[in-house]
């Protein structure tokens, strides 16, 4: 069975950093794409990153919101997604989801996401 | 990027009637759509994939339709547990987008 566990949410200040993980189980963690996805408050879902397995070379990608300021990265050694997150503002106040794109080739698996609040 | 427009908001509905969820793309997306589940507290489920397939374990109520621009969700005879968020998503073209959301509630 598949898991995917995040962690590193917190309450930080307008302008802090915050890295968040997601510990992956159940799966041949290196060979599958992996994503971050938020949902705000009031707000839809959102797709904020994307990293690919090594074999694929390991590329990834941003929304335009998070675009130099967020960097998603990987350690297959230790079956960890991470995105690091600065330049925080209260926009980027959400629970972000750890998912992995399935053999389907979209979110079969999420997390069960980690609160992320930015205020002073 | 591609906008994605879910409609209507909100549906309210009793158990056993049908709801019918359309999403709509600001540009062919193909068959690129699928659609989640949303329940509160919970991280959302997927339901259907590819415009039409069912996920794994997903109940044959639930079904897909629609290619292009338009799509279609449909769910034959809802049951207590289908009162939630649904969104639609696109896969076409990165970023990977969703729509608003359409919030299924009981009457």
């Amino acid at each position: 069975e598949v898991q995917l566990v995040e962690s590193g949410g917190g309450l930080v200040q307008p302008g802090g950093s915050l890295r968040l993980s997601c510990s992956a189980s159940g799966l041949t963690f290196s060979s599958t794409v992996m994503h971050w996805v938020r949902l705000a408050p009031g707000k839809g879902l959102e797709c904020l990153s994307a990293i690919t397995s090594d074999a694929e070379g390991g590329s990834t990608h941003y929304a335009d919101s998070v675009k130099g300021r967020f960097t998603i990265s990987r350690d297959n050694s230790k079956n960890t997604l991470y995105l690091q997150m600065s330049s925080l503002g209260t926009e980027d106040t959400a629970i972000y989801y750890c998912v992995n794109r399935g053999s389907t080739g979209w979110y079969d698996h999420w997390g069960p996401g980690t609160l992320v609040t930015v205020s002073s | 990027e591609i906008v994605l427009t879910q409609s209507p908001a909100t549906l309210s509905l009793s158990p056993g009637e049908g709801a019918t969820l359309s999403c709509r793309a600001s540009q062919s997306v193909d068959r690129y759509l699928a659609w989640y589940q949303q329940k509160p507290g919970q991280a959302p489920r997927l339901l259907i994939y590819d415009a039409t397939n069912r996920a794994t374990g997903i109940p044959a109520r639930f079904s897909g339709s629609g290619s292009g621009t338009d799509f279609t969700l449909t769910i034959s005879s809802l049951e207590p547990e289908d009162f939630a968020v649904y969104y639609c998503q696109q896969r076409s073209i990165w970023p990977r987008t969703f729509g608003p959301g359409t919030k299924v509630d009981i009457k």
